[in-house]
């Protein structure tokens, strides 16, 4: 069965600095790969998943995450955090060609400073 | 449009009690996803529905838990005899067809007592 590993429970950084999510997988082959933003009291939002194809994928509010199969990574970056990026994100995975079960972290919480 | 809603949005209940969490799809949405958040803890499958039947039930926890959608549309998710381990975040999600982008909705907080 596959996992998902985000090793980091929790990052404050600094407005306008980069951030870096770390999301680590474990699967036979190429899965499916997924990042989801939790705002307090919002359900889960999409921000970027990766199929197939180019490994770096761009996602919205200017997130981007790059597949590294070596690696088995799937992390998310954005060059420079804005306050309201403050939240919960999940990395997730599905086995290739079922992406209707997703095997999700445990999360990840973003705090940002003024 | 309007997205995934759920009702209600808190539930509170004493322990052995039956409850019944409601999951109101995206208009033409096939497939609807149950998902269970625990304090701390990813959103965990529980059951995936592609048009009325249940396609994979494989994390429904035990017998405890069952989830309809006699229509096609709306979802109820069932639990009987509720136990304080049920308490967590109870996620439902749609998508156009399966293997599309997840829409979730904002969840309903359980409690049992």
């Amino acid at each position: 069965a596959q996992s998902v590993t985000q090793p980091d429970i929790h990052i404050t950084v600094s407005e306008g600095a980069s951030l870096e999510l770390r999301c680590n997988y474990s699967y036979g082959a190429t899965p499916y790969l997924f990042w989801y933003v939790q705002s307090p009291g919002q359900g889960l939002q999409l921000l970027l998943k990766y199929f197939s194809g180019d490994t770096l994928v761009q996602g919205i509010k200017g997130f981007e995450a790059e597949f590294k199969r070596s690696q088995s990574s799937f992390n998310l970056r954005k060059p420079s955090v804005h306050w309201s990026d403050a939240a919960e994100y999940f990395c997730a995975v599905a086995r290739t060609g079922t992406a209707s079960k997703l095997t999700f972290g445990t999360g990840t919480r973003l705090q940002v400073t003024l | 449009g309007a997205g995934v809603s759920q009702t209600p949005s808190n539930k509170v209940t004493e322990k052995g009690k039956y409850v019944e969490l409601r999951c109101d799809p995206i208009s033409g949405h096939t497939a609807l996803y149950w998902y269970r958040q625990s304090l701390g803890q990813g959103p965990e499958f529980l059951i995936y529905f592609q048009g009325t039947g249940a396609a994979d039930d494989s994390g429904l926890p035990n017998d405890r838990f069952f989830a309809v959608r006699p229509e096609g549309s709306v979802s109820t998710l069932k639990i009987q005899r509720t136990e304080r381990g049920d308490s967590a975040v109870y996620l439902c999600a749609s998508s156009l067809v399966a293997e599309e982008t997840q829409y979730f909705g904002p969840g309903t907080r359980l409690l049992v007592l």
